[in-house]
């Protein structure tokens, strides 16, 4: 089983509509998540930081954590086709000596559409 | 706001040679990541060096070598190179020890291996 696991894309979505993209993770001890956002042929931009359980707001933006579950979430509210991208789910290690290298998930790809 | 630097952004070498990759972390950073993207993949975290010192290793083949340097630049050294090698490169760095470990990324190298 892959340490950062995604649900399985493309997601596509009407303009205006809500996406929403999960991610589970296996170590049940991490702290901190990160959602970053992927164009195509360029690097990923960190969109969002979630480090307790509940919502993170920032603007369209709404990241929820349930460490319970093991599962983090983003949704975008009010999707425009700027939003179409690659979503990375990120996750470095709890703790010991792997100062905060990030396991990815795989990534889902999210098409709005006009 | 000042961004994570990396040279060159594109590169073509032919098999068996070898590559210098260079990465200029954000002001103040302290910690430096090396990531590979292979097309259709996630990043893979290669090596990472805090204040000068290797930190942590990942699936980085022994024919890649890296460093940090005094003013935290940091150089992949890529020798033998192998068609496989061919993947965008990516650099991250994060703020000092604030266990956030948000990891801001560059604009990638491009590596091309004919």
């Amino acid at each position: 089983q892959k340490e950062v696991e995604q649900n399985s894309g493309p997601l596509s979505v009407p303009e205006g509509a809500i996406a929403s993209l999960n991610c589970t993770y296996s170590d049940r001890v991490s702290q901190s998540f990160f959602w970053y956002r992927q164009y195509s042929g360029k690097s990923p931009e960190l969109i969002m930081s979630i480090y307790s359980n509940g919502d993170k707001e920032d603007g369209r933006f709404t990241a929820q954590l349930n460490k319970a579950s093991q599962y983090v979430s983003l949704l975008i509210r009010d999707s425009q086709p700027s939003d179409s991208a690659t979503y990375l789910c990120a996750v470095p290690p709890a703790g010991g000596t792997s100062y905060g290298k990030l396991t990815f998930g795989q990534g889902t790809i999210l098409t709005v559409h006009p | 706001a000042a961004g994570v630097i990396q040279s060159p952004r594109h590169l073509i070498k032919e098999k068996r040679e070898t590559a210098t990759l260079k990465c200029y972390p954000i002001p103040r950073h302290d910690t430096v990541y090396w990531y590979q993207q292979g097309p259709g993949q996630d990043p893979q975290f290669l090596i990472s060096f805090y204040e000068k010192m290797q930190s942590d290793k990942g699936s980085i083949p022994d024919r890649f070598s890296a460093q940090q340097f005094s003013d935290y630049h940091s150089e992949l050294n890529m020798s033998s190179l192998e068609l496989g090698d061919s993947a965008l490169y990516f650099c991250a760095s994060s703020l000092p020890r604030d266990n956030s470990y948000e990891q801001y990324f560059g604009p990638g190298t491009r590596l091309t291996v004919t």
